[in-house]
């Protein structure tokens, strides 16, 4: 099966609602990562969380290994936000991320 | 500060044609280099992986082939293009393994 879930697919929201998207994997983790996909392709890093909980601005990514998910909270959504975001973690010492298929949200004026 | 670069940001190639892609680093000495691959509306797979100069390991077989001749510097090819090639391919460092940071990417159009 696949070592890497994120859900829900898509979510579509107003602005200033907030989001949570899941992350939850099947094996144990070396590192975690979440990533902004831009309509372009290009990945932003927005958080390295192999544990515990970070906070950066509007998002808050919070990971709980013993019950394998990772979470991303978005506070106050912007139509900015709008995008693509991909989890991905690494269970060996090589660097190999494994990706989630992504959560596509969707932030309406 | 570390830039990664990536060339060309786009190709247009037909089948049965050869690839160069093209990553480098600057800034930071003896990056652990990756390359990874998307297809469109797909999920991003890791293909290769090298931590050394000289040295790549394959991840994911797709009839691609890697190099890194120089510190900063990672290639991805192949002598005979598949339409499966097709998509987006990433370059990502890390200077430790865990945490990576991706480059802008080269959009692949095999016709």
């Amino acid at each position: 099966g696949q070592q890497v879930q994120q859900s829900p697919a898509s979510l579509v929201l107003q602005e200033g609602e907030n989001a949570e998207l899941q992350c939850n994997f099947s094996t144990s983790l070396n590192s975690m990562q979440w990533f902004y996909q831009r309509p372009g392709g290009s990945l932003v890093s927005l958080f390295y969380n192999p544990s515990g909980t970070k906070h950066s601005g509007r998002l808050t990514s919070t990971t709980v290994i013993k019950e394998r998910r990772s979470s991303l909270h978005i506070s106050s959504s912007q139509t900015t936000d709008s995008g693509t975001y991909l989890c991905a973690l690494d269970n060996t010492n090589t660097g190999k991320l494994t990706f989630g298929d992504g959560t596509v949200l969707t932030v309406k004026p | 500060a570390q830039t990664i670069h990536q060339w060309p940001v786009a190709e247009i190639k037909a089948v049965g044609s050869p690839l160069s892609l093209g990553c480098t680093i600057k800034g930071k000495s003896s990056p652990n280099l990756y390359w990874y691959w998307q297809a469109t509306g797909g999920t991003l797979q890791q293909l290769f992986y090298s931590i050394t100069v000289g040295q790549v390991e394959s991840v994911v077989q797709l009839n691609l082939s890697a190099s890194r001749p120089k510190d900063d510097q990672f290639i991805l090819s192949t002598e005979k293009l598949l339409l499966s090639h097709s998509g987006f391919y990433l370059c990502a460092w890390s200077p430790d393994s865990l945490r990576q940071f991706f480059g802008p990417g080269t959009r692949l159009t095999v016709l």
